[in-house]
């Protein structure tokens, strides 16, 4: 079983549809979950980083995390073209030490239509 | 404040020559490491480096060094460059987050 799974799509929805983007985890020490945004040809771009469990909300962006389902989510409402890109979420048990190695999903491909 | 600069954009080797990615930060970050993307297998770890001078290697190290002189400097080095070198390189750096620079996309015939 790999230690994050994201389905890699691609998603295509209409302009101004809500998106839910899922990871799921098997390793219980993860404690920092990001997700990243990257568009074509260039870096992943760190779009909302959560702690533990809880949610995080960023204008049209919303970040859940549920630790005890080992799951993960990213919400975007009124998705815009603009929005279409690749969607990697990663993940960190991060605690302390220098023990900052991420472990990716492969990411997930999203196109807004307008 | 540039954060992640990685140089050069794109780069052109024959099978056998060496080359250095270059990779600098601003952000003041112990950490910092090397990925490769490649289609359909995600990022991958090459090197990381805790600190200047401390390196380890990461999850794909064959085929690459790496040195850590400086807190802001973190170069990776092709010793002989090979096909299946050819990839999308990005240097991060960060702790519980990490920033990506822009990336390095290398072709070795």
């Amino acid at each position: 079983q790999k230690e994050v799974e994201q389905d890699p799509g691609p998603l295509s929805v209409p302009e101004g549809a809500i998106v839910s983007l899922n990871c799921t985890y098997s390793n219980s020490a993860f404690q920092y979950f990001m997700w990243y945004r990257q568009y074509s040809r260039k870096g992943p771009e760190l779009l909302m980083y959560t702690y533990s469990s809880g949610n995080k909300e960023d204008g049209r962006f919303t970040a859940q995390v549920d630790k005890s389902s080992k799951y993960i989510s990213l919400f975007i409402r009124d998705s815009q073209p603009s929005d279409s890109a690749t969607y990697l979420c990663a993940m960190n048990p991060y605690s302390g030490a220098g023990s900052y190695q991420l472990t990716f999903g492969k990411g997930t491909k999203l196109s807004v239509i307008p | 404040n540039a954060g992640v600069t990685q140089t050069p954009k794109f780069q052109v080797l024959k099978t056998g020559q060496s080359m250095t990615l270059q990779c600098a930060q601003d952000m003041n970050h112990e950490y910092m490491s090397w990925y490769r993307q490649d289609p359909g297998m995600g990022l991958r770890l090459i090197h990381y480096s805790v600190g200047a001078g401390i390196t380890d290697q990461g999850e794909v190290p064959n085929g690459y060094n790496v040195s850590r002189s400086t807190t802001e400097d973190f170069p990776l080095r092709l010793l002989s460059a090979a096909p299946s070198q050819t990839s999308v390189y990005f240097c991060a750096t960060g702790q519980e987050t990490q920033y990506f620079g822009p990336g390095t996309r290398l072709l070795v015939l």
